[in-house]
């Protein structure tokens, strides 16, 4: 039950765009499309903005986007704004009804 | 609205036991699968539990197997999870969080557990 591999940090300028990975292995991210992905602002419960690898909950704008290519998982924000500066934390079924969650991006908008 | 109500949390001394509780509402509890997640104090999240609808089914992090127990009443709409042996390495904020589709779509607040001496 490793955790999942994302980048510690990334940085963009509003309006533009950023991609955050997530890597694991052939029998979490790469196994099964269950990956889902978290924001998270200091102090407050996640929120879930992309299940299924790239399907997004009512309410998430459609300026977050996911996508998985073999055992790596990806957000996309486009249009980045300043309410975007938050961790994000990809999760995915690893099998057997267990999880794993990556060990979190902390985005910052510049 | 769907809302989810940890509480429970406190200190405790390494070797102590706790009893997590989260009632829930706004949604068929006795239909979805229940899962427990933790924050250590500045650090990422940690997928912890998972129970099935029913209570049949119980999985749980390597890091709390033995220890941790979940479970849940589906007449009271509450899920459980009992805590014993602690360790300070479990002190962090405890999630319970509503299954959708493999993802977590709703989470409650969250509860503070803090193992100390």
């Amino acid at each position: 039950q490793s955790a999942l591999t994302q980048p510690r940090s990334v940085s963009g300028s509003p309006g533009q765009s950023v991609t955050i990975s997530c890597t694991g292995i052939s029998s979490d991210v790469g196994g099964y499309d269950y990956v889902s992905w978290y924001q998270q602002h200091p102090g407050k419960a996640p929120k879930l903005m992309i299940l299924d690898v790239s399907n997004r909950p009512s309410g998430v704008p459609d300026r977050f986007s996911g996508s998985k290519s073999g055992n790596t998982a990806s957000l996309t924000i486009s249009g980045l704004q300043a309410e975007d500066e938050a961790d994000y934390y990809c999760y995915s079924f690893a099998g057997s009804y267990n999880w794993v969650f990556g060990g979190g991006t902390k985005l910052t908008v510049l | 609205e769907v809302q989810l109500v940890e509480s429970g949390g406190g200190l405790v001394q390494p070797g102590g036991s706790l009893r997590l509780s989260c009632a829930v509402s706004g949604f068929t509890f006795s239909r979805t699968w229940m899962h427990w997640v933790r924050q250590a104090p500045g650090k990422g999240l940690v997928w912890v539990s998972h129970i099935n609808s029913d209570g049949s089914t119980t999985t749980y992090a390597d890091s709390v197997k033995g220890r941790f127990t979940i479970s849940r009443d589906n007449a009271k709409n509450t899920v459980f999870l009992q805590m014993n042996s602690l360790r300070a390495e479990d002190t962090a904020v405890y999630y319970c969080a509503k299954d959708r589709s493999y993802s977590l779509d709703f989470w409650g607040h969250g509860t503070l557990v803090t193992v100390s001496s």
